[in-house]
């Protein structure tokens, strides 16, 4: 089956530090990836779509020069949280679908935590 | 506004019983339908997933059954095992293409006692 890697799985920083976050697809071609933003007890929430090689398109609601996101390759997409302050700290998952009628895979996630 | 709800955020059912899980949507846009399964600290995985075209979809002990009319979906176990103890999401898209962003409900934590 279609696999996503997303890595580092935990990050523990101090405020003001900036994040990245990676996400790959192992074995299939991505033109789109989607990063979600999930709180305790929460549902995931779309934070932006990914495009390879164009602009995110980013939710409303949600920080573009804060979150920066990146899809340089069709099986890399990099979402890099900016001065990362305690309120950003969260578990981050990133979704990628091969093309064709298949479903959204998603990693296994980032949890960051902002002290 | 939450356009993806699932109602119960627990549901516990005994190893071998039937688990129906349920959820509602308002926006008709939504034309496909999956259903994740999410333990902690990890990312959801897909278990089944439905188009609007059909109203029910079989793989092995999950079926999920769509009723567009009153914009309700339920997913089904048979027979419940321990290993189904998980959080549930409910998804759905607005497109009939798969690369399209998904909206998810709140889950529901399902536990299966012995």
């Amino acid at each position: 089956g279609a696999v996503v890697s997303q890595h580092p799985s935990r990050v523990i920083c101090k405020s003001g530090t900036s994040v990245k976050i990676e996400c790959r697809s192992l074995d299939f071609q991505a033109t789109t990836m989607f990063w979600y933003r999930q709180f305790p007890k929460q549902s995931l929430m779309l934070m932006a779509t990914s495009n390879e090689g164009s602009k995110a398109t980013y939710e409303q609601g949600v920080e573009k020069d804060k979150f920066l996101i990146n899809h340089a390759s069709l099986t890399l997409s990099t979402l890099t949280v900016t001065s990362a302050h305690p309120e950003d700290s969260s578990f981050y998952i990133c979704s990628a679908s091969p093309r064709g009628p298949q479903p959204q895979h998603f990693g296994d996630g980032t949890r960051l935590s902002i002290l | 506004d939450q356009q993806v709800k699932q109602n119960s955020p627990s549901l516990s059912v005994q190893e071998g019983r039937i688990s129906i899980l349920n959820c509602d949507y308002t926006n008709s846009m939504f034309d496909y339908f999956l259903w994740y399964k999410k333990y902690p600290a990890e990312g959801p995985t897909f278990l089944i997933s439905i188009s609007s075209i059909k109203d029910k979809n079989e793989d092995g002990r999950f079926t999920v059954f769509l009723n567009k009319s009153a914009k309700h979906l339920s997913l089904h176990i048979v027979p419940s095992q321990p290993g189904d103890s998980a959080v549930y999401f409910c998804a759905a898209s607005a497109q009939a293409g798969t690369a399209s962003k998904l909206t998810f409900g709140t889950g529901t934590r399902l536990q299966v006692t012995l």
